[in-house]
């Protein structure tokens, strides 16, 4: 089954305590993104991976890292989480079609992710 | 900034009733999708638009994109309750495609 999975789903931890959320995608996709959707805002792109060894920031980077060592896999990594990074989190992934033209973006579960 | 405002924002309607959502923005997108997001899940596509005036039908919805390329609209006939659900409208960027912009979203919730 074609998919995105991500893992935890709900995490709970405090600031400052570095934590990792993965993402694999099992479609070849090259482009892989991370949301992060909170009431009244919508979904904000944080990250975005063109392919392997490929990336860059979308609207709001600050607090997040990234990176794209295979192509299935686009790991979200936070340092010294804060608070105000409390949020559903998603991870996405569409392959690459030409200029013009745009492919289904695949979307995982969601991690629900609360910094005390 | 939000480049693409959705209204309304919440709706709550009878089964049975029309209804339509609209994305307004004053940038230009190449394309346009329309996702539907139910509670625990990430968003699932509903519809692409491309051509400036294209209409699509999925069943009971109706997909519109604006002339310019600026604006669609979301009309639902005959509302049933599995229609209930969080409704995002994404544009994608003229000066780069593969970045997605997305609205805040509708929630409607259709009354049995």
């Amino acid at each position: 089954e074609a998919q995105v999975t991500q893992n935890p789903r709900y995490l709970i931890t405090v600031t400052g305590k570095k934590l990792t959320v993965t993402c694999s995608q099992n479609m070849n996709h090259e482009y892989m993104s991370w949301y992060r959707q909170d009431p009244g805002l919508g979904l904000r792109q944080i990250y975005y991976s063109m392919n392997v060894e490929v990336t860059d920031k979308g609207d709001v980077p600050e607090g997040y890292k990234v990176s794209r060592k295979e192509k299935r896999n686009f790991p979200l990594i936070l340092e010294s989480p804060s608070p105000n990074q409390t949020s559903l989190y998603f991870c996405a992934s569409r392959g690459l079609a030409g200029k013009g033209s745009y492919n289904e973006q695949f979307f995982g579960p969601g991690t629900r992710l609360t910094v005390l | 900034t939000q480049l693409l405002e959705q209204s309304p924002q919440f709706l709550s309607i009878q089964e049975g009733e029309n209804l339509t959502v609209y994305c307004n923005s004053s940038s230009v997108f190449s394309s346009l999708q329309w996702y539907r997001q139910e509670p625990g899940e990430g968003p699932v596509l509903l519809v692409t638009v491309v051509t400036g005036g294209e209409v699509k039908k999925l069943k009971r919805l109706t997909f519109q994109f604006g002339d310019a390329r600026k604006d669609s609209s979301l009309h639902i006939t005959a509302a049933q309750p599995g229609d209930t659900g969080l409704y995002l409208c994404a544009g994608a960027r003229m000066d780069s495609s593969y970045k997605l912009i997305f609205g805040s979203g509708t929630r409607l919730l259709v009354r049995p």
